[in-house]
């Protein structure tokens, strides 16, 4: 079965340093996703991103964040100056078109100290 | 805001025993899909329930949607030791992302 690839599976930075998440989604999908899980949290939608631009961002999406698809293949999501609460587990998904669940990636967890 | 808020936060029961979990939110929506995270690791999406829906199956899950009342439930039947996660409702509406509750946290114990 397709999988959304994730890498690195965990990431430790240090406070003010630059970050870079990769996902891959999987190939025939349009629609694509970064979501965070703050431990022992909910789930928070970060960003969605369609026909390479982002399509809808959340309040938590703010200029230390950024997504880029490089190369048609790979979802980035960067954070310039992390902080100590952006300690948590990213998650990338994508899916295809309505009707269907989407499909998560087993996450990165970044731990900023 | 659109929000699934499920309920009871956690639920304990023994193994074969049936597990309930119900999710209320707040505006129309799409559809409500439901998904598992063992701990520490990613979420899988096991149902989607349209709008239109009342009731569907898979395996040994049954879930439910009442559009009236704006809320779900999710039965898994004979529930195993592996069943023990965290399990969450998200909806769906328009073009907007899926929104996930906070999860109800099942232990199901042999």
């Amino acid at each position: 079965e397709p999988e959304v690839t994730q890498t690195p599976s965990h990431q430790v930075t240090q406070m003010g340093q630059e970050v870079i998440l990769r996902c891959v989604p999987i190939s025939n999908h349009l629609y694509f996703y970064w979501y965070r899980q703050i431990l022992g949290q909910k789930v928070e939608f970060l960003v969605s991103f369609y026909n390479n631009e982002i399509s809808e961002k959340s309040e938590i999406f703010d200029d230390q964040f950024s997504v880029e698809r490089p190369d048609g293949s790979n979802f980035t999501l960067k954070i310039r100056s992390t902080k100590l609460e952006d300690s948590a587990m990213y998650f990338c998904a994508s899916y295809r078109d309505r009707g269907n669940g989407y499909t998560f990636g087993s996450g990165t967890r970044l731990t900023v100290v | 805001s659109q929000q699934g808020e499920e309920d009871p936060q956690a639920l304990s029961i023994q193994e074969g025993e049936n597990a309930t979990m119900n999710c209320s939110y707040k505006t129309s929506i799409n559809n409500l899909q439901w998904y598992r995270q063992n701990s520490g690791r990613g979420l899988v999406h096991l149902i989607l329930i349209r709008s239109n829906e009342r009731e569907k199956h898979s395996g040994r899950l049954r879930v439910t949607l009442d559009t009236s009342k704006k809320s779900s439930s999710l039965l898994i039947t004979a529930s195993r030791a592996a069943d023990t996660a965290s399990y969450f409702c998200a909806t769906h509406s328009g073009n907007t992302p899926l929104v996930f509750g906070k999860g109800t946290r099942l232990s199901v114990i042999a």
